[in-house]
């Protein structure tokens, strides 16, 4: 079983529309989470952090549930420019900055 | 500007011959990392370094050797590469200040044929 695990997709979604993604991750003391963007033969950035308590940026909102050991992503009113592939990083509680990544989930959004 | 560079951007070579991938942060970050990122595999790391001359593997190091002689660089040597090191890869870079949400910044990857 992969350590962190996402619908790869791609999400076919029109202008304006709310998505959602989901990403489970198998270590239950996995330490921090987060959402990286990825365009297209481009380097990872950071999206956000996923706190406990969930947090929303602008149109972003993540989730964690630690007792089923998933992480949410949802993106309200879908731009274009929101096209790209978003991948779920979890830090592992081994006392240095491991990251594991998953393999990503695609978006489209069309006009 | 904050950044961090990789050299060469796109390498084509041939199996054997000894080859160098820099990397080089200007954020004074103690962090550093290597990372190749395979179709359905995600983003796997390579080595990391968690200061100067402080150096350890990651999941997938064979084939690989790095060193950290200096806090802004950390070059990836491929010493024999073979075919299956074809691949995209990342540098990345962050602080261990702060506590657990320190961002990882990534440079703009090197993309590398071996044939």
């Amino acid at each position: 079983r992969k350590e962190v695990e996402q619908d790869p997709g791609p999400f076919n979604v029109p202008e304006g529309a709310t998505v959602a993604f989901n990403c489970t991750y198998s270590n239950s003391a996995s330490q921090s989470f987060f959402w990286y963007r990825q365009d297209c033969r481009k380097e990872p950035k950071l999206l956000m952090s996923v706190y406990s308590s969930g947090n929303e940026d602008g149109r972003f909102t993540a989730q964690l549930n630690r007792a089923s050991q998933y992480i949410s992503l949802l993106i309200r009113d879908s731009k274009l420019s929101d096209s790209a592939t978003y991948l779920c990083v979890v830090r592992q509680n081994t006392g240095f900055q491991k990251l594991v990544f998953g393999t990503g989930t695609r978006l489209l959004v069309s006009p | 500007e904050a950044q961090v560079t990789q050299n060469p951007r796109y390498l084509i070579t041939v199996t054997g011959k000894k080859l160098t991938v820099t990397c080089s942060q200007n954020m004074n970050h103690e962090y550093m990392s290597w990372y190749r990122q395979d179709p359905g595999l995600g983003l796997r790391q390579i080595y990391y370094s968690m200061n100067v001359e402080v150096t350890d593997k990651g999941d997938v190091p064979e084939g690989y050797k790095v060193s950290r002689k200096e806090k802004r660089n950390f070059p990836l040597i491929l010493e024999s590469p073979s075919p299956n090191q074809t691949s995209l890869y990342f540098c990345a870079s962050s602080s261990l200040a702060g506590g657990s949400y320190n961002e990882q910044f990534f440079g703009p990857g090197t993309r590398l044929t071996v044939l």
